[in-house]
């Protein structure tokens, strides 16, 4: 059964900082792999979505990577600012028609 | 453009009254349907999942049931509410054939008092 962790629960950062949230999964043979922002009392908000034959994708300020064999993905965030602050959700598909397994998030707090 | 609505955004019912929760999908045809729940602390967790008319599939045995009467709309429902089916739920859809990113609804608060 997969299983998704994602370290660290939480993180506080000074604005402007670059940062790395981590994200791990049990099972290799994903089919892709997707990134969420939550803000509290929302829903969820796609960032970036890596199918299994991409290494990376990036928006803006957003990068993210997956490497299949380790069972990993990170989400880089460049120059963080106030308003990154939320909640990232990593969240993985083992089949086209599979749901989604998720995290339980890392909830990023940017201070200016 | 695809969009999805779900509501009410807010609901506040008593212990053993039915619940109906609604979803639809605009702008495309066909779409994977999702309910989630997400519970404080516990992260979102996978109630039930529709690849088409008719077809559910059930994740956590509760009180809770799902229908998908019409290709876009997916409705949670439950004839008695317990407590413990106080959450954030929220309505998500994909499809294979728009490379199977998921989107999700702004979800609803549900309390059972």
């Amino acid at each position: 059964k997969q299983e998704v962790t994602q370290i660290p629960a939480a993180l506080s950062v000074p604005e402007g900082e670059n940062l790395v949230l981590n994200c791990s999964f049990t099972d290799s043979a994903i089919y892709n792999l997707q990134w969420f922002r939550q803000d509290p009392g929302k829903g969820l908000t796609s960032l970036l979505l890596i199918q299994s034959s991409q290494r990376e994708q990036t928006s803006g300020r957003l990068n993210a990577s997956l490497d299949k064999s380790s069972g990993r993905s990170t989400l880089y965030i460049a120059a963080s600012q106030p308003g990154d602050s939320a909640t990232y959700l990593c969240a993985v598909q083992n089949s086209g028609n599979t749901p989604l397994v998720f995290g339980k998030g890392t909830r990023l707090s940017v201070i200016a | 453009s695809q969009t999805i609505h779900q509501w009410p955004a807010t609901l506040v019912q008593p212990v053993g009254s039915p619940l109906s929760l609604e979803c639809t999908v605009e702008g495309t045809s066909n779409p994977n349907l999702y309910w989630y729940r997400q519970a404080a602390g516990r992260g979102l967790q996978l109630l039930f999942y529709s690849v088409g008319i008719g077809q559910i599939s059930s994740e956590v045995p509760q009180n809770l049931s799902a229908s998908r009467p019409q290709d876009r709309q997916f409705i949670l429902s439950s004839k008695k509410l317990l407590l413990s089916d106080s959450g954030f739920y929220l309505c998500a859809w994909s499809s294979q054939s728009l490379g199977t990113e998921a989107f999700f609804g702004q979800g609803t608060r549900l309390t059972v008092v």
